[in-house]
């Protein structure tokens, strides 16, 4: 079964300062990741993915996050963490094949104080 | 920039009572899912719906639990007979690809409260 742990419920950090939300996966088989943003009243946005390829995926808002199979993360980063930046983070893990469902961590808090 | 529409916001029902809860995925779109969230828990699937079928449902989606796409442009999830366990945030989404690597795009949510 897949599953997703997102160790963190609340991350604080400084405007200007590197941001980083953690999320490690169990799947059995190859997986594609997913981090999403959750802004208040708002639905879940999709940031980023990891499909194949280089383990340093770039997203939106300035976004990154790295693939590390050997550990099971997919850590997202920020260079230069926003007050605009504060908001709920879901990773998603979901199998390679077929029409299977996004499964979620259960999100972490972002709050970046100026 | 196409979005997926979710009404109403918030619904407050009296336990025992129907509801339905209205989505309108991407126009283009043929993947439509549904998934909830209790308040503090995990975002968790319910089902997953293509070619006017249910394509995988989890252990939550029980008999009390039904989606169909009237017409062309709405995906609905009824509860037949609500139980306070049932409030949660419910969110719909869509997607244009059968395959893992697709990412599904999401509604706002409807927040629905059972007293």
């Amino acid at each position: 079964a897949q599953s997703v742990a997102q160790p963190e419920d609340q991350v604080n950090v400084a405007e200007g300062n590197p941001l980083t939300v953690k999320c490690t996966y169990s799947v059995s088989g190859n997986p594609y990741l997913f981090w999403y943003v959750q802004y208040p009243n708002r639905g879940l946005q999709f940031l980023l993915k990891y499909i194949t390829g280089d383990n340093l995926v770039k997203g939106s808002y300035g976004f990154e996050a790295e693939f590390n199979k050997s550990q099971t993360s997919f850590h997202l980063k920020k260079p230069s963490a926003l007050v605009s930046d504060s908001a709920l983070y879901f990773c998603a893990v979901r199998l390679l094949s077929g029409n299977t469902p996004l499964v979620f961590g259960k999100g972490t808090r972002l709050s970046v104080i100026a | 920039e196409p979005e997926v529409t979710q009404t109403p916001s918030h619904q407050v029902t009296q336990m025992g009572q129907e509801v339905i809860l209205r989505c309108v995925p991407i126009s283009n779109h043929l993947y439509f899912y549904w998934y909830r969230q209790i308040l503090g828990q995990k975002v968790e699937f319910l089902v997953s719906f293509y070619n006017n079928e249910i394509s995988e449902k989890s252990e939550i989606f029980d008999d009390q639990f039904s989606v169909e796409r009237p017409d062309g442009s709405n995906f609905t999830l009824k509860i037949r007979s609500t139980k306070l366990e049932d409030s949660a945030m419910y969110f719909c989404a869509s997607s244009d690809g059968f395959a893992g690597n697709t990412e599904a795009f999401f509604g706002q949510g409807t927040r629905l409260t059972v007293v």
